[in-house]
């Protein structure tokens, strides 16, 4: 039973590309999250999504962050147009559509550095 | 809005010594949960122990429990007989109200413990 899987692990991109995020959430799980960690800073919450449907975005920066979860295949994040400042960790969760509540499990994370 | 507070950025430990890691939170909610994560240096995100609000217990997974003070809103992680291999950031966090099935979680800044030899 595989658990969150997140790809690609590190991803490098120059000033004015895009970044592409990938996360499968594990078996069963129909909920995805996105987080980000900044450097020496705990994790914050990005944006919730259910197939098909982005329920919360709360924590998403207005211009150059999207994320979708389609029917079919990975939740993906995306950053257009990256900045020095999007360096990060982002991180992927997942949970069934029942949450119970007792754990929250992590992918493994993507640390992008933008040059 | 939920604030989880973890006041200490850096703790030092003899092995085999037991540890305290702080935390206290915030919140208006009468039904949360609280989680606390390990996050070694290469990075991932550990899950090591839960406590629901309503849980009359305190919780514990092997060498972690956490110390559940409701009154004084306080969830501090204690690791008896620390390893080595425990020197990590660790990081409290709290479950926001559940929206849709949510499990949106807020975390602390971490504490970052050193077990010395």
């Amino acid at each position: 039973n595989a658990g969150v899987m997140q790809n690609p692990r590190h991803l490098v991109r120059r000033r004015g590309q895009e970044a592409r995020l990938r996360c499968s959430p594990m078996k069963g799980h129909s909920h995805v999250y996105w987080y980000r960690q900044l450097p020496e800073e705990g994790l914050k919450f990005m944006v919730y999504l259910q197939k098909e449907n982005i329920i919360d975005e709360s924590g998403m920066p207005k211009e150059r962050f999207s994320a979708e979860f389609p029917k079919e295949g990975p939740s993906i994040l995306r950053i257009q147009q990256v900045v020095r400042g999007d360096s990060a960790a982002y991180f992927c969760a997942s949970s069934p559509q029942r949450a119970t509540n007792t754990e929250a499990f992590f992918g493994q994370g993507t640390r992008l550095t933008v040059v | 809005a939920q604030k989880i507070t973890q006041t200490q950025p850096g703790m030092f430990v003899q092995e085999k010594e037991a540890v305290t890691l702080d935390c206290t939170y915030d919140t208006s909610d009468q039904s949360y949960g609280l989680f606390w994560y390990k996050q070694p240096s290469s990075g991932e995100m550990i899950f090591l122990i839960y406590q629901g609000s309503y849980d009359e217990q305190n919780a514990t997974e092997g060498r972690y429990s956490l110390n559940f003070q409701k009154a004084r809103k306080s969830a501090n992680l204690v690791i008896s007989a620390s390893q080595l291999g425990d020197s990590a950031m660790y990081f409290c966090a709290m479950r926001e109200r559940l929206i849709q099935g949510a499990q949106k979680l807020v975390f602390g800044q971490g504490t970052r413990l050193t077990i010395n030899p």
